[in-house]
């Protein structure tokens, strides 16, 4: 069965650091994207960034650019989202998701179907 | 920027209606864009992808339409286990990606 499973989050004062960990079994991990998706309490989804298989392509919400940083390591099935200069509106429950996947040249898109169960972050002082 | 808009932001519905929910994009995407439902305590669960192809183990009552600019999810008898939150979201060209703000499927 395809899995995905976050880790990492926690209690953290504002400007602070945290690093989650999402870790994928069941799929082949190496030609997968995978987002990370956030939901604050009480509010709705947003995406917050993505990395291609291979690390080549990293994207970023306008709202982290600068702040967090997603990477990867294939040989561990697990990515990664360091998260640097936490501010309280960075509250959130934060969930992994595969995203695009890679044929050869080919670049398949099916939406987000696989999530995990979801971290949750809290920046207060 | 693109922005997807979902309408209404809630729905009073009985079991067994027909349920229509509604997302409009600030500019085309195609029919790049995914439905996802959001129960209770959940984490969100993929339902239509490509505008209109259902996700692997949706049930046929789940259909999606439209293209470019409007988009519709239709549930064609609600049952109990469909009363959720309902998001659109885009992934048209390449990130950054948006999600519609939701729309709650209540019981009436």
């Amino acid at each position: 069965e395809a899995q995905l499973l976050e880790s990492g989050g926690g209690l953290v004062q504002p400007g602070g650091s945290l690093r989650l960990s999402c870790a994928a079994s069941g799929f082949t991990f190496s030609t997968s994207a995978i987002s990370w998706v956030r939901q604050a309490p009480g509010k709705g989804l947003q995406w917050v960034s993505v990395i291609s298989g291979n690390s080549g392509r990293t994207y970023y919400a306008d709202s982290v650019k600068g702040r967090f940083t997603i990477s990867r390591d294939n040989s561990k099935n697990t990515v990664f989202l360091q998260m640097n200069s936490l501010r309280d509106e960075d509250t959130a429950i934060y969930y992994c998701a595969r995203d695009w996947r890679v044929r050869g040249v080919i670049i398949d898109y099916f939406g987000m179907d696989i999530w995990g169960q979801g971290t949750t972050v809290t920046v207060s002082s | 920027e693109m922005v997807l808009t979902q309408s209404p932001a809630t729905l009073s519905v009985s079991p067994g209606e027909r349920v229509t929910l509604s997302c409009r994009a600030s500019q085309s995407v195609g029919s790049n864009l995914a439905w996802y439902q959001q129960r209770p305590g959940q984490s969100p669960r993929l339902l239509i992808y490509g505008a209109s192809t259902r996700a692997t183990g949706i049930p046929a009552r789940f259909s999606g339409s439209g293209s470019g600019t409007d988009f519709t999810l239709t549930i064609s008898s609600l049952q109990s286990e469909d009363f959720a939150v309902y998001y659109c979201q885009q992934y048209n060209n390449r990130p950054p990606w948006t999600f519609g703000q939701g729309t709650k499927v209540e019981i009436k």
